[in-house]
């Protein structure tokens, strides 16, 4: 199963909402998950099934979609937002991730 | 605290052999599935491996007859045995948490990485 993100770069600033979408190539139900991944630390669960918010994960962060098409969306942007997001189906093995959508400042 | 530490990684040669190991505390390590996922240098995650509760294992074909996936529950410890490496197996290799009977199918909480290097 092939994930395709878009964008692969965004730049935005404090308190924009920005919103990443995924598309996979067949139907994967709600077995979506997006991670946040900062320079030289390792990728962090923010929501999984699709739309469920890992715990601890700042309520701006929300996810929607089934089927083939997936979004992420972060209301009102704050500073430690700005990284790099992955979506990854857990759908069937191999358990592929998009190419990635790295956020920046504006 | 969920903590997962990988160790095992360095520098080797082409053709060479690596074995990764990831400890796990703070969880109940026999109740989970486990995962192993690289990050070539300047590119995005790469699932390469999985192995259920049960001991049955699952791998990505880039890796497939390569690489072998294992865990010693007594030792609450992962493992990654890696053979025939090749420069393109160069990165970040990452242990991560999968799931546990009745929960859902993602990778919480991930190690810090260890770095793999194949180069002559």
């Amino acid at each position: 199963i092939q994930m395709t993100q878009s964008p692969s770069s965004l730049s935005a600033s404090i308190g924009d909402r920005v919103i990443i979408t995924c598309r996979a190539s067949q139907r994967i139900s709600t077995y979506l998950n997006w991670y946040q991944q900062k320079p030289g630390t390792a990728p962090k669960l923010l929501i999984y099934g699709s739309s469920s918010v890992q715990s601890g994960v700042p309520s701006r962060f929300s996810g929607s979609g089934s089927g083939t098409d997936f979004t992420l969306t972060i209301n009102s942007l704050q500073p430690e937002d700005f990284a790099t997001y992955y979506c990854q189906q857990s759908y069937s093995t191999p358990y592929t991730f998009g190419q990635g959508t790295k956020l920046e400042i504006k | 605290d969920v903590q997962l530490v990988e160790s095992g990684g360095g520098l080797v040669q082409p053709g060479g052999s690596l074995r990764l190991s990831c400890a796990a505390s703070g969880f109940n390590f026999n109740n989970f599935w486990m995962h192993w996922v690289r990050q070539l240098p300047g590119k995005g995650l790469e699932w390469i491996s999985r192995i259920n509760y049960d001991g049955t294992t699952s791998y990505a074909e880039s890796v497939k007859g390569r690489f072998t996936i294992s865990r010693d529950d007594a030792k609450n410890t992962l493992y990654l045995q890696m053979n025939s490496l090749r420069a393109d197996d160069s990165g970040l290799y990452f242990c991560a948490r999968g799931a546990m009977a009745g929960t859902w199918p993602a990778f919480d909480p991930w190690g810090q990485g260890t770095l793999v290097t194949v180069s002559s």
